[in-house]
């Protein structure tokens, strides 16, 4: 166990739909990155914050935002859901902005 | 922007065997990190190289940091069952660069 939560474990939705995935960094952890995943792929980078701030961004979509909350909590929001974004999406924490990466289980989301 | 090949793809092994696989890139690396990911799992560190040079083990495993800086290679020894999965690298570059994966290699043990 990472000590890093992601909810769901799985959604499944239609096309056209919205849906927010939440992320819980590890207790200290002040960075949160998100990554998707999709089948027999490699991890594409998409967002990071550091203490509520937006650090880096990757090949994120305009129709993808996030944010981090004073918590430290993450959410990952999709909107116009297409079917080309059922993926797994993953968040990882980090103390800093320069160290290890400690994944969470990830979202399996399905597009239907 | 900078790319990693990993190498290679895939792997079929015998149970015991000793496996080796690397990544090359394309710019220098200041951190080379070295994931494993069962299937619908998230990745799961295993070793992490801050150092031109660096050799860090981590029981079976051993990874190495190399002298150019744009590669780095993980042995694991007397490979087991328990050792199927994807191995992922990750690199990153000077001045707080989001980290790069490489594309994986599957490795599969044959008891």
């Amino acid at each position: 166990d990472s000590g890093v939560t992601q909810t769901p474990k799985h959604l499944i939705t239609a096309t056209g739909q919205r849906v927010t995935l939440r992320c819980s960094p590890r207790s200290g952890d002040l960075s949160v990155y998100w990554y998707q995943q999709s089948l027999d792929q490699g991890l594409q980078f998409l967002i990071q914050y550091y203490n509520g701030e937006e650090r880096a961004k990757g090949n994120i979509l305009e129709r993808f935002s996030a944010q981090q909350f004073p918590d430290l909590h993450s959410e990952l929001n999709l909107s116009s859901l297409e079917l080309g974004d059922s993926a797994l999406y993953f968040c990882a924490s980090s103390v800093a902005v320069v160290n290890e990466q400690f994944f969470g289980p990830g979202t399996r989301l399905t597009v239907l | 922007g900078q790319q990693l090949n990993q190498s290679p793809q895939s792997m079929f092994i015998q149970e015991g065997e000793d496996v080796s696989m690397n990544c090359t890139s394309s710019s220098i690396f200041n951190t080379w990190l070295w994931y494993k990911q069962d299937p619908g799992e998230g990745p799961v560190l295993l070793i992490a190289l801050y150092k031109a040079g660096e050799l860090t083990s981590n029981g079976r495993l051993t990874a190495q940091f190399g002298i150019t800086r744009k590669d780095s290679f993980l042995n694991i020894s007397a490979s087991i069952p328990s050792d199927v999965g994807i191995y992922f690298c990750a690199g990153q570059g000077a001045g707080n660069t989001p980290l790069v994966f490489g594309k994986g290699t599957r490795l599969s043990v044959i008891a």
